[in-house]
């Protein structure tokens, strides 16, 4: 079965710095999906970045970009420039590719943005 | 990104009685939609899958007879939560996804309290 870790339980940032949040996955697949979603005190699941496993580049969206390792299977998300409204929770989470496939999520790392 | 609607997002019930939850995809197919379950300050717990004309595909340890999902359109799934009690008290998300997508969206989510 698929697994997703996310370690840091908490992290903290303060306001234009850089900050990185770790996830780590263990699959036997090849071909699969990984994602970073935001949920902010509304609750509401926020796609943050999308990375396909047989990409090679790592996927980037102003400034949130992951350090994507398959090898290692690790897909970390750094946020730049880090701003008061970033201040979540992000969970990582894995799909293996298939129309039957579904998301499993990591813990969950509750994210602290401070002036 | 694509939209997905829930409707209501808050609702207060009796015990005994059942609440019904819809979960709209507003400009895409969803030809697979998701029901969650979240506690505080945990992840997402996935209750069951669901495709358009299809029976509900529960995860383990979800009650079928209690938890009546149905996807009668690529559009709208239900959720229904029969004979609601306290223990239910919970906050559900829906999510949707397209075959032509391979992203999840996810509805703002529907806060259940029972009396």
């Amino acid at each position: 079965a698929q697994t997703v870790t996310q370690s840091q339980p908490e992290m903290s940032v303060q306001e234009a710095e850089t900050v990185t949040l770790s996830c780590t996955y263990d699959t036997s697949e090849s071909d699969y999906y990984l994602f970073w979603y935001k949920q902010p005190p509304s609750r509401q699941m926020i796609l943050v970045i999308r990375q396909e496993a047989y990409k090679q580049q790592n996927a980037t969206e102003n400034r949130f970009s992951v350090n994507f390792q398959k090898a290692a299977k690790s897909f970390s998300l750094k946020i730049s420039d880090s701003q008061l409204g970033d201040a979540a929770m992000y969970f990582c989470a894995y799909r293996r590719s298939g129309t039957a496939s579904k998301l499993t999520f990591g813990t969950g790392t509750r994210l602290q943005v401070t002036l | 990104g694509a939209v997905v609607s829930q409707h209501p997002s808050w609702v207060i019930c009796k015990s005994g009685t059942s609440v019904k939850i819809e979960c709209r995809s507003l400009d895409f197919q969803a030809t697979t939609m998701f029901w969650y379950r979240q506690f505080p300050k945990q992840s997402l717990m996935l209750m069951a899958t669901s495709n358009e004309g299809s029976k509900a595909t529960y995860e383990q340890g979800v009650e079928k007879d209690k938890f009546l999902i149905n996807h009668a359109s690529l559009t709208l799934s239900t959720l229904t939560v029969t004979s609601a009690h306290p223990e239910d008290s919970s906050f559900y998300i829906c999510s949707a996804r397209s075959d032509r997508k391979e992203t999840q969206y996810f509805g703002p989510g529907t806060r259940l309290l029972v009396l």
